[in-house]
């Protein structure tokens, strides 16, 4: 069974802190693994990885992909109140291309 | 444990042909959600589903597209007369209550290929 966990559940910081959320999967014929940002109906997509040790990065955001130790992780810097949500991580694996989630990581940036 | 099911897991079907999709929730979730994923795209929040409540179907993209739940249970996403650019992966997610997105649970999605 594909398992992908993330760490921690929830995170409290202030403004300005930077934080890294926590991605670790168990999958057969991993394709690629993909981050979320999920503030209201439908998660905003980040990131699409399919490579090691590749940092992609959008402005304060960034993550990168470890194949050999199964994990990845996105970093946030400086934060700001806006970056609260709850951010997902979902590998997507297999011959039908199937996409497990984890349980997210909810932020919650204080001013 | 049992998590949210889809079924099929991949289905393809010739443009103009109406396909059902079937989501089945985690027992006691009261709520339920259709998304869909399309290639290099995010997910797209279709419809929610809450209790008794009347659905919130802001999210479905033309009168092609429609979704029942029965018993406040199982979900059906009925797409009429498939296009090519209904192709996506379409994915179930349900939750205890309301639009806690943290609770949510996602499927394993099923992928749909118009030709």
């Amino acid at each position: 069974e594909d398992k992908v966990v993330q760490s921690p559940l929830s995170l409290v910081v202030h403004e300005g802190d930077t934080v890294t959320l926590n991605c670790s999967y168990e999958v057969t014929n991993f394709r690629s693994l993909l981050w979320y940002k999920q503030e209201k109906k439908a998660p905003t997509f980040l990131f699409m990885l399919t490579s090691s040790g590749i940092e992609k990065k959008s402005g304060r955001l960034s993550s990168i992909l470890d194949k050999k130790e199964l994990f990845s992780i996105l970093n946030i810097t400086a934060t700001q109140t806006g970056d609260s949500a709850v951010y997902l991580c979902a590998v997507e694996a297999g011959s039908a291309r199937q996409l497990t989630f984890g349980s997210g990581t909810q932020l919650t940036v204080l001013p | 444990g049992a998590g949210v099911s889809q079924s099929p897991s991949n289905k393809v079907t010739e443009k103009g042909k109406d396909v059902e999709l079937r989501c089945d929730p985690i027992s006691g979730h009261t709520a339920l959600y259709w998304y869909r994923q399309s290639l290099g795209q995010g997910l797209e929040f279709l419809i929610y589903f809450q209790g008794n409540s009347a659905p919130d179907k802001s999210g479905l993209p033309s009168d092609r597209f429609s979704a029942e739940r029965t018993g406040g249970s199982v979900s059906t996403l009925t797409i009429q007369r498939t296009q090519q650019e209904d192709s996506a992966v379409y994915l179930c997610a349900s939750s205890r209550s309301g639009m806690n997105t943290y609770e949510q649970y996602f499927g394993p999605g099923t992928r749909l290929t118009v030709t």
